[in-house]
């Protein structure tokens, strides 16, 4: 099976930049995304590491170490509209159809 | 633009009483899943379809089902519904992975989400 943990809760000050941590077990998996959710809304799709390094898109950056069983997300210069829950997820390998398993989630909260 | 539909946004229904939540999408998707969401946790996967093809989790209860009559639209049914069916219903669908093992480094795992329905039992 498949278990991504994440802490639970972030706080940070705006403008300044925050780590998310995701350490996985899983027996295999194509790659390891990570979604935004608001309050109350859907998740949407940030970014996507397939192999191990760093992934940039504009203020968000994520890393995958699949030595390390362990990924993380960045975002820098951050604004209040970031405050909101974030999620890795991963798509096994076995399973097939792109099955996703979600992380634990971390909710984030940007203060002034 | 293309995108992922659900309707309604907001359901109320009464315990026991059946309830059906639609989804559609524009996109052309062979993939389409139900997710369920309680308050303050992650997504839970209840079912999901490549084309026709249906794909149960061995932990979803039995008063959830789902139709799929056509690529566009994708139903759940909650025969009866239960106070701890009080939840939001997220709809995504996403597209084939490439069978030449290429697709990953596309990220097609990627999940189009719909907005949701959030579901009230009283």
């Amino acid at each position: 099976g498949q278990s991504l943990e994440q802490p639970s809760e972030v706080t940070a000050v705006e403008g300044a930049i925050v780590q998310i941590n995701c350490t996985y077990q899983t027996s295999g998996f194509y790659g390891l995304s990570w979604y935004q959710q608001h309050d109350g809304g859907a998740p949407t799709f940030l970014s996507y590491n397939a192999l191990d390094g760093l992934e940039e898109t504009g203020r968000f950056s994520s890393f995958l170490s699949r030595s390390d069983s362990y990924g993380y997300l960045l975002l820098q210069e951050l604004q209040m509209k970031d405050s909101a829950s974030y999620f890795c997820a991963v798509s096994p390998l076995s399973g097939g159809y792109q099955k996703v398993t979600f992380g634990t989630g971390t909710k984030l909260q940007v203060i002034p | 633009d293309a995108m992922v539909i659900q309707n309604p946004r907001y359901q109320v229904t009464q315990f026991g009483k059946p309830v059906t939540l639609s989804c559609s999408q524009t996109l052309n998707h062979n993939v389409m899943y139900w997710y369920q969401q309680k308050s303050s946790q992650a997504p839970k996967l209840l079912f999901h379809y490549y084309d026709k093809d249906f794909n149960n989790e061995a932990d979803t209860p039995d008063n959830f089902q789902s139709r799929r009559p056509n690529t566009s639209f994708c139903f759940l049914d909650i025969r009866s519904p239960g106070l701890g069916d009080a939840a939001m219903y997220l709809c995504a669908t996403s597209r084939d992975r490439d069978p030449r093992g290429l697709a990953e480094l596309e990220g097609t795992d990627t999940q189009y989400f719909g907005p949701g329905t959030r579901l009230t039992v009283l």
